[in-house]
C-alpha cells in the first residue's frame, strides 16, 4: 500500500492557461474522488468515479473542469482557462468501493495557484 | 443537502491535557456516517474516529473517543493526554449511509488545534 499519489505538489500557472492534475488511488480501490480545499476551509466534494465511470458531479465543478479514469485506475482533473478563484489545493482520496462504510484515503494534494 | 458545522475555528490545549472539539450536522436521513479527519501541516488528511448512526456506543480508538448525540446531531472529538503531535486542523465529516450517494464526504469548516508544550 503506498497511498495515495498526486502530482505535480504545486502547480503556478498564469490566468487563462489550461492544466491538468494525475491522481494515482490505492491499487483496487475502484472508488476515486476529487475535493477542492481553499485557504482555511474543509474540502469540497467535487466528482467521483467508480472505476471508469463518473458517477457524481457537484455543482462547483464547471464546465471549465473536466475530470477522466480512462482504465479505472489512475484520473486526471483538467482545468481550462484558468481564473484567479481557481486558485487552491485539489485533493484526490480513494477507497475499496465494495466495501461500503471504509475510510476514504487521501492524497498530499495539488496546490494550484493562478496569477 | 447535509451539513456540517464546526463552531470553534481555534482551538488550544496544554500537553497532556484533555480537550473536545465541537461539531454539528443537519440531516433528514436515518442512516449515515460521521468522521473526525486530522489534517497536518504536511497536508496528508488522516482518519481520525469514525460512528456508525446506528450504533449507541461511542467509538474509542486510543486517546481519540467521540460524543455521539444523535437526537441532537452533534459528534464531539475528545483527546486526551493531548501530544504535541495532536496539533493539526480538524475536520468533521458527515457520509450518507444511502448507497447512491457514492460515500462522498460533507466537511465542515475545521479546528485548527494548538498543543502547548
Amino acid at each position: 500500500d503506498t497511498g495515495v499519489s498526486q502530482n505535480p505538489r504545486h502547480k503556478i500557472t498564469k490566468r487563462g492557461q489550461n492544466v491538468t492534475f494525475r491522481c494515482d488511488p490505492i491499487s483496487e480501490h475502484n472508488r476515486l474522488y476529487w475535493y477542492r480545499q481553499t485557504l482555511g476551509q474543509g474540502p469540497e466534494f467535487l466528482t467521483y468515479f467508480q472505476n471508469e465511470a463518473q458517477l457524481e458531479k457537484s455543482r462547483l465543478l464547471s464546465d471549465r473542469f473536466s475530470a477522466e479514469r480512462p482504465k479505472g485506475s489512475f484520473s486526471t482533473l483538467e482545468i481550462q482557462r484558468t481564473e484567479q478563484g481557481d486558485s487552491a489545493m485539489y485533493l484526490c482520496a480513494s477507497s475499496p468501493g465494495q466495501i461500503y462504510n471504509s475510510p476514504l484515503h487521501f492524497g498530499n494534494g495539488t496546490r494550484l495557484t493562478v496569477t | 443537502a447535509q451539513t456540517v458545522t464546526q463552531s470553534q475555528p481555534e482551538m488550544s490545549v496544554q500537553e497532556a491535557e484533555t480537550v473536545t472539539l465541537s461539531c454539528t450536522y443537519d440531516t433528514s436521513e436515518s442512516d449515515y456516517y460521521l468522521f473526525w479527519y486530522k489534517q497536518p501541516p504536511s497536508r496528508q488528511m488522516i482518519l481520525v474516529i469514525r460512528q456508525e448512526a446506528y450504533k449507541q456506543q461511542n467509538a474509542t480508538e486510543n486517546r481519540f473517543s467521540v460524543n455521539f448525540q444523535k437526537a441532537a446531531k452533534s459528534f464531539s472529538l475528545k483527546i486526551s493526554d493531548s501530544q504535541l503531535g495532536d496539533a493539526a486542523m480538524y475536520f468533521c465529516a458527515y457520509r450518507s449511509g444511502v448507497e447512491t450517494s457514492g460515500s462522498r464526504l460533507t466537511f465542515g469548516e475545521g479546528t485548527q488545534l494548538t498543543v502547548n508544550p
